[in-house]
């Protein structure tokens, strides 16, 4: 019974290059939560998807950050022209039922380095 | 913005004692309240999802009450093991926001 998925687990990328971090979910789960973990921070809403559609989005900057959900294929979060301060690690969360009372089950992440 | 509030940021806690650590949220609007236990290197685990006013749920030796009224929720632990070691996270939501406003947690290290 696999949980979350995340990979890869470690990426580095040079500024300026593109960084895609992959999530597949709990079989059966079809809600995705992105979340970001900036060093020294605490954990920051990113974006909630369903199959083929973004629900909430208001956690994601505005420019070169994208998410998608396909009906097939693992949820991908991608950020275009990476910038040092995009460092982070980032989690990836599922569950099988919409909503916010019901809990969320997590990855274990990708450390992202830009240098 | 929800301010959430936990104390305290870090425990020291003898093996085979008892503890407890809070939560504070603005009661306004609250929706649910997650609790989260994190063990470094792994991930987030939920231990409980919390939505009435009075609600008390229990894991084993750990449990956890609510007060939404008064926007807060306290997490207790009955005879602390080395296992427990880890950041306990919680984080309530607003309305019926998807979106979980997540505390800076309680890193809870367990002396055997």
């Amino acid at each position: 019974n696999a949980g979350v998925m995340q990979n890869p687990r470690h990426l580095v990328r040079r500024r300026g290059q593109e960084a895609r971090l992959r999530c597949s979910p709990v079989k059966g789960h079809s809600h995705v939560y992105w979340y970001r973990q900036l060093p020294e921070e605490g954990l920051k809403f990113m974006v909630y998807l369903q199959k083929e559609n973004i629900i909430d989005e208001s956690g994601m900057p505005k420019e070169r950050f994208s998410a998608e959900f396909p009906k097939e294929g693992p949820s991908i979060l991608r950020i275009q022209q990476v910038v040092r301060g995009d460092s982070a690690a980032y989690f990836c969360a599922s569950s099988p039922i919409p909503g916010p009372s019901y809990e969320q089950y997590f990855g274990p992440g990708t450390r992202l380095t830009v240098t | 913005i929800l301010n959430v509030e936990q104390s305290p940021q870090s425990l020291h806690v003898q093996e085979g004692d008892s503890t407890n650590f809070t939560c504070s949220f603005p009661s306004s609007n609250f929706y649910a309240l997650h609790w989260y236990r994190w063990e470094t290197a792994k991930s987030p685990e939920a231990l409980f999802v919390m939505t009435l006013n009075g609600d008390e749920k229990k894991k084993g030796r750990i449990s956890a009450t609510l007060n939404t009224k008064e926007g807060y929720s306290y997490l207790y632990i009955k005879g602390s093991q080395p296992e427990d070691s880890a950041t306990y996270l919680c984080a309530p939501t607003r309305d019926s926001n998807y979106q979980l406003i997540w505390g800076a947690g309680t890193k809870l290290i367990i002396k055997p």
